[in-house]
Order: structure tokens, then C-alpha cells, then sequence
């Protein structure tokens, strides 16, 4: 089982509609949990972090948090076309944000 | 804030050659990172220093790699004996203790 994974894509979601993006971790001890937007030859950019179970919301992003589950989300309402895009989830090792552990990523579409 | 910065952007070698490249973290930023991405893949870590110290090196990194950080500011990525299977982007990424790493646009490296 790898570390970290996301769900199977490519996703593509129609202009305005809510896009839905998964990811799984194996480590029960994992405290905190990133997203990363990457668009097509750029760097990832830190989108979103969560800490603690539950849903955090920043504009039309909101990360969901099951610990118990061992498992976080990433929506996205509204969706835009320039939110197309491969989203990155990624979980840090210990509790001193040391190095990432990379999901594989999910290319998301967003047509008009 | 004038972001991390990564020199050079593109790199072409022929197998067999060294490379080095550089990379120079946000101001105060006291941690460094590497990692590498191949396409279709999240990024895989490499190593990482706090200050000057090297803390981990991924048991994935052959011998042919080092990384330097000599003054705790900028930080060299060098790879000796260049193969095929280095082909990719090498990202360098900086963060404040205990926070969210940011990416710089990386080092695309091709070897011939």
C-alpha cells in the first residue's frame, strides 16, 4: 500500500459545478495534511492545510478531515476553468513538518 | 518575499557529466528541501536541511547525489555520473520551522 494516495483520474467537472478530490493515508499518526495545486510545468503551490477533524473552508475550497478514516478531501465549489489543474495531497512525516509524502497527484478538468 | 529560486531553469547533459544546480530559499527561511517529480507523479523527497545541517537524506538517493547548504543560505543539488533515469525536475522548496514548504519553479534536468 503506498503512502499516500489520491483517487484515480483524470477529473473533469463541468464550469460551476462542485470537483471532488480524494486522498488516503496509511500513517494513523499523521497530524497535518496539505493541498497542492500544480498547474502543467510550474511548481506546486500550497492551496490548503488542515490540522484537525472536520471541514476547513477558505473561498471556494474546503478541505474534510476523517482521521479515523484516515482520510482527507478537497472541494472545490464553483469551479472554474483556471482551477484545471493536477491537485497534489501531501502528508508530512512526524510532527516537525519534515519531508512531504507526495500522493500521485489528480488532473482535474474544468470545461466550460 | 521574493520567493524560492532555482538556477538553472533547464539543464541538458550528456550522460556521464556532472551537474549542479543552486537554490536559494526566502530570506529566514530555516529550512531547505529537495525532491524530484517525474511526469505523472507527486514529488519525491529527497533531503532536507535545517540551517546548515543535512537531518535526512532518502534511502532512495544514490551516491552520486549531494547536497550542500554550506551557510545555511543557498543550497547545491549536485549529481555526478549522470543516467537516464535522472531525467526529471528537481524542486527546491523552503519553510520557517514547523510551517507549510513553498516551492520554487525548479531545475528541469534532460540528459542526452
Amino acid at each position: 500500500q503506498k503512502e499516500v494516495e489520491q483517487n484515480s483520474g483524470p477529473l473533469s467537472v463541468p464550469e460551476g459545478a462542485i470537483a471532488s478530490l480524494n486522498c488516503t493515508y496509511s500513517d494513523r499518526g499523521s497530524q497535518s495534511f496539505f493541498w497542492y495545486r500544480q498547474y502543467s510545468g510550474k511548481s506546486p503551490e500550497l492551496i490548503m492545510f488542515i490540522y484537525s477533524n472536520g471541514d476547513k473552508e477558505d473561498g471556494r475550497f474546503t478541505a474534510q478531515l476523517n482521521k479515523a478514516s484516515q482520510y482527507v478531501s478537497l472541494l472545490i465549489r464553483d469551479s472554474q476553468p483556471s482551477d484545471s489543474a493536477t491537485y497534489l495531497c501531501a502528508v508530512p512525516s512526524g510532527t516537525s513538518y519534515g519531508k512531504l509524502t507526495f500522493g500521485q497527484g489528480t488532473i482535474l478538468t474544468v470545461h466550460p | 518575499d521574493t520567493g524560492v529560486s532555482q538556477d538553472p531553469r533547464h539543464k541538458i547533459t550528456k550522460r556521464g557529466q556532472n551537474v549542479t544546480f543552486r537554490c536559494d530559499p526566502i530570506s529566514e527561511h530555516n529550512r531547505l528541501y529537495w525532491y524530484r517529480q517525474t511526469l505523472g507523479q507527486g514529488p519525491e523527497f529527497l533531503t532536507y536541511f535545517q540551517n546548515e545541517a543535512q537531518l535526512e537524506k532518502s534511502r532512495l538517493l544514490s551516491d552520486r547525489f549531494s547536497a550542500e547548504r554550506p551557510k545555511g543560505s543557498f543550497s547545491t543539488l549536485e549529481i555526478q555520473r549522470t543516467e537516464q533515469g535522472d531525467s526529471a525536475m528537481y524542486l527546491c522548496a523552503s519553510s520557517p520551522s514547523n510551517q507549510p514548504q513553498h516551492f520554487g519553479d525548479g531545475t528541469r534536468l534532460s540528459i542526452l
